[in-house]
Parts: structure tokens; sequence; C-alpha cells
């Protein structure tokens, strides 16, 4: 059973505009989240986290916004560049190291 | 540049066969990872490791499935007998335990089973 779920397989965007990706979890014991980007034939690289302890972290052009009672989290890319187009995975973990991850959302950032 | 590698990136093999994949994890690492990634599934966790020791390997199917690190510098997963639904890309990560930050992803290994 999927314990993080990205309910849209892609999404696109007109460079410029703002990117909204969303994961949603199941576990309330998830205290940590992450988001991860890849591109086609290389693993995935981490991008930017948040611990529970927050509701907002922001990294340049990224920011990640974690709602508590929702168990919802959302990653925002503002201005989207083409070179953002990739899949994004989002993970979220509990006690000790282990990540679940999403089923990733395709980004298309057209010119 | 440290970074994991895995070797083979890709194989194609008839179902029945073994399938060795093997990961080198980022010097002074002492967390390893194994996910498969399918289109259903996402990545999946199969098995993990701390100072090479298994911690959860509740991921993999057991009768086929086996997922060792005979030192620190080397991760295998072997699936012996292979079947068709095995076919995904398998990917290694590495970390540190006290960081729970980020794990590092080998370039993965894409596997086609016949």
């Amino acid at each position: 059973d999927q314990q993080v779920k990205q309910n849209s397989p892609s999404l696109s965007v007109q460079e410029g505009r703002i990117s909204i990706l969303n994961c949603d979890y199941t576990n309330s014991m998830f205290d940590y989240f992450l988001w991860y980007k890849k591109y086609p034939a290389e693993g995935p690289t981490f991008l930017i986290s948040i611990s529970s302890i927050k509701d907002k972290n922001e990294d340049g052009r990224f920011t990640v916004f974690l709602n508590k009672s929702a168990k919802h989290l959302s990653l925002h890319i503002v201005p989207s560049q083409p070179g953002d187009s990739a899949v994004y995975f989002c993970a979220a973990s509990g006690a000790g190291n282990q990540f679940y991850f999403g089923t990733g959302t395709s980004l298309t950032v057209i010119p | 540049d440290a970074r994991v590698t895995q070797t083979p990136r890709h194989k194609v093999t008839e179902m029945g066969q073994e399938v060795t994949m093997r990961c080198q994890p980022i010097l002074g690492h002492n967390t390893v990872f194994w996910y498969r990634q399918t289109m259903m599934q996402g990545l999946e966790l199969l098995a993990y490791f701390r100072n090479r020791a298994p911690l959860d390997d509740s991921g993999m199917p057991k009768d086929r499935f086996s997922a060792e690190m005979p030192d620190a510098t080397l991760a295998t997963l072997k699936i012996q007998p292979s079947e068709p639904r095995d076919s995904a890309v398998y990917f290694c990560a590495s970390g540190t335990w006290s960081d729970r930050e980020t794990q590092y992803f080998g370039p993965g290994t894409r596997l086609l089973v016949l």
C-alpha cells in the first residue's frame, strides 16, 4: 500500500510561471520529507527537504510547504525554467533512515 | 567527485537466468539502500544496510531476491531465477546514518527479463 502518493503523473508549465507539485502521505508518524529530482538515465538527486517542525522551507527558486493536518506537502518552483523539466519524487521518513517514495510527477517546462 | 557507481548499467536476460547487480557506495557512507523503480509503484525500497548489516529487506521477494554487502565497498543484489515481472530500473543509494538529509543515488541498472 502506497504510503506516499503523487496523484499527478505529469504537469506542463510555461517557462517563467509557477510549478506546483503535490504529494500526500498517510502515515502520521512521518516527520521528515524530501523532494528528489530525476533526469532520464540518471539516479534521483536530492532537491530540498522539510522537517515536521516547520511548515515551509525555501531554497532559491524552490519552496516546500508542509500541511501536517492534511498530510500534504507541495513543491513550488518559481520561476520555472526549461532545465527544471524532470521527474520529481517526494519521499517521507519516520523513525530510522527508511524513506518511502511516491510514484513521481513528470514536469515539463515549455520554453 | 564522490558518487555511487552501479554495474551493469543495462542487462538483458532470459527468464530463469541469474542476475547480479553491483553497487559501490560512496566511501565513508555507512548505509546502503536498494530500490526498484516501476511505473506503478514508483521507487520501492527493497533492502537497506547499516554498517553492512541488513536492517530491512521486507520489500524483497525472499524466494528469488537476495542482497548482501561482502565488504564496505560493495553491495550486491541478486535475482535467481529472474522473471519478466522483475524488469525495472534498480537503484542503489548510500548515505550516513547520522544524516537523514540525503541519500545519494547511483545511475541505476536497467534490467529487462525476456
